[in-house]
C-alpha cells in the first residue's frame, strides 16, 4: 500500500487560502489521490480526487506534483466550517481499499 | 441526493452480547467498506465487498463477519463484545473496482458503546 505522510497540524485563519501538504511517495503509477476530511463525531467526507492533473470543485483544488510522489490540497478561502481533520489516501488500485493514515487537523481561528 | 444510510445511529449493548450494524450503500454502488474508529483515533478499516464477495479485509476481529447481500446492502455482525470495541463505525460506498477513480461516499456510522 502507499504510504502517506501529513503534518499532525496546521493553523490558519478564517478567510485566508490553506494549503494542504501529503507525501506519497511510494504510490503507484494508477493509484488515484484522494482527499476527505472528518468533523468531530461525523462520518469522512469527499472533499476531491485525482490520477495526474490538477483538479478543482467547489470545495477545493488539489494541486498534484509533476512525479505524482506529493499533492497539496487547497482551501482557497477557509472558514471555520473547514475545521477538521484532512486525510490524504490514494486507494489500492487492484480493489479500491481505502485505508486511513494520520490525517491533519486543521484549525481555522476568527 | 440519496446517502449512504446507516442503522442504528446509536447502540447500546452488554459484554459479551452481540450487535448486528446495517448499512445501505448509495443506489448503483455495489462496493461496501466497514471502519472501525475508536476515541482519538483516525479511522481502521475492517472489511470490503463487491459484489456481494469479500474484496478484503483489515483488522477485524475473528468475533466479527460481515455480508454483502443481493441488494448491496451490508451487515456487519459482532458477536462476544468487549468494552474495547466501543467505537463509531462507519460504512462507506462506491461504485465497483475502479481503483479509486470515483469518490467514496461515507454514512454518518453507528455509536456502540458497550457496557
Amino acid at each position: 500500500d502507499a504510504k502517506t505522510t501529513q503534518p499532525n497540524s496546521m493553523e490558519s485563519n478564517e478567510e485566508e487560502p490553506v494549503h494542504l501538504p501529503c507525501n506519497h511517495s511510494t504510490i503507484s503509477g494508477t493509484d488515484y489521490i484522494h482527499w476527505y476530511r472528518q468533523l468531530p463525531s461525523q462520518g469522512p467526507e469527499y472533499v476531491i480526487h485525482g490520477l495526474t492533473s490538477n483538479v478543482n470543485n467547489r470545495m477545493a483544488s488539489l494541486a498534484i506534483a509533476e512525479d505524482r510522489k506529493s499533492s497539496t490540497l487547497i482551501l482557497h478561502r477557509a472558514t471555520l466550517r473547514d475545521a477538521a481533520v484532512y486525510y490524504c489516501i490514494p486507494p489500492k488500485y487492484n480493489n479500491n481499499d481505502m485505508r486511513f493514515g494520520a490525517g491533519t487537523r486543521l484549525t481555522v481561528k476568527p | 441526493a440519496a446517502g449512504v444510510i446507516q442503522s442504528p445511529r446509536h447502540l447500546i449493548k452488554e459484554k459479551r452480547e452481540t450487535a448486528t450494524l446495517k448499512c445501505y450503500p448509495i443506489p448503483r454502488h455495489d462496493t461496501v467498506y466497514w471502519y472501525q474508529q475508536g476515541p482519538g483515533q483516525d479511522p481502521q478499516f475492517l472489511i470490503s465487498f463487491y459484489e456481494k464477495m469479500q474484496s478484503d479485509k483489515g483488522s477485524i476481529p475473528d468475533r466479527f463477519s460481515a455480508q454483502q447481500f443481493s441488494d448491496y446492502h451490508s451487515e456487519l455482525n459482532m458477536s462476544s463484545l468487549e468494552l474495547g470495541d466501543s467505537a463509531l463505525y462507519f460504512c462507506a460506498s462506491s461504485l465497483g473496482l475502479s481503483g479509486g477513480a470515483y469518490g467514496y461516499t461515507f454514512g454518518s456510522g453507528t455509536r456502540l458503546t458497550v457496557v
